[in-house]
């Protein structure tokens, strides 16, 4: 299985902060990232798909990117909104794994 | 609008068997591969299978093949799962979901004696 190590588990920001949290593959997974926002008792919404690609009706504050076999979701400045779990997905081989996920919270 | 709605779930006993449901609508069901995501209440997220929209193929975790078992009734627009010999550990919020956009609202199962 394809190992999806998540950093950091908890992290505590400022409004306006710039955010960034990171998951690494074990495996090469090309762009088959897909980055989940959860909010309190909600469902996970897709935010990033294709590792990069901005769903429809996230904010631009929200970006993705790659770099080797990490992955990274970046905050541009922090909102209360943005308060959330954060989950990253690997799509590129079965079975399918999450990362261990990362409470983000407002300092 | 779409909506995935799930149902099935409740407090089970260790070894029992449960069946969750999932209803769809407000997109074409039998276009999407489907699957079931569980969360833990530690919030750890597990992909636990899915299938094909035509329900001709099926794909597991490997822990989880032989207890539970997807399957979809398109003229019905909705998606199952059957869970035997359930375990404390399955404990979690089951969701179903296209793995892209389209997410149920969860539904609790709580295996306790």
């Amino acid at each position: 299985d394809i190992q999806m190590t998540q950093s950091p588990s908890s992290l505590s920001a400022s409004l306006g902060d710039r955010v960034t949290i990171t998951c690494r593959a074990s495996q090469d997974i090309g762009n088959y990232l897909t980055w989940f926002q959860q909010k309190p008792g909600k469902s996970p919404r897709r935010m990033i798909y294709g590792a990069t690609n901005l769903e429809d009706g996230v904010p631009s504050r929200f970006s993705g990117s790659r770099s080797g076999s990490d992955y990274s979701l970046t905050i541009s400045s922090l909102e209360s909104e943005d308060v959330a779990d954060y989950h990253c997905l690997q799509s590129i081989q079965y079975p399918l794994t999450f990362g261990s996920g990362t409470k983000l919270e407002i300092k | 609008e779409v909506q995935l709605v799930e149902s099935g779930g409740g407090l089970v006993q260790p070894g029992a068997s449960l069946k969750l449901s999932c209803v769809a609508s407000g997109f074409t069901f039998s276009d999407y591969w489907m699957s079931w995501v569980r969360q833990t209440p530690g919030k750890t997220m597990e992909w636990i299978g899915d299938i094909k929209y035509d329900g001709s193929y099926t794909n597991y975790a490997p822990s989880l093949k032989n207890r539970f078992t997807i399957s979809r009734d398109n003229a019905k627009s909705t998606l199952y799962l059957q869970m035997s010999n359930v375990r404390s550990e399955d404990t979690a919020t089951y969701y179903c979901t296209s793995i892209g956009a389209y997410w149920g609202q969860g539904t609790l199962v709580t295996v306790s004696s």
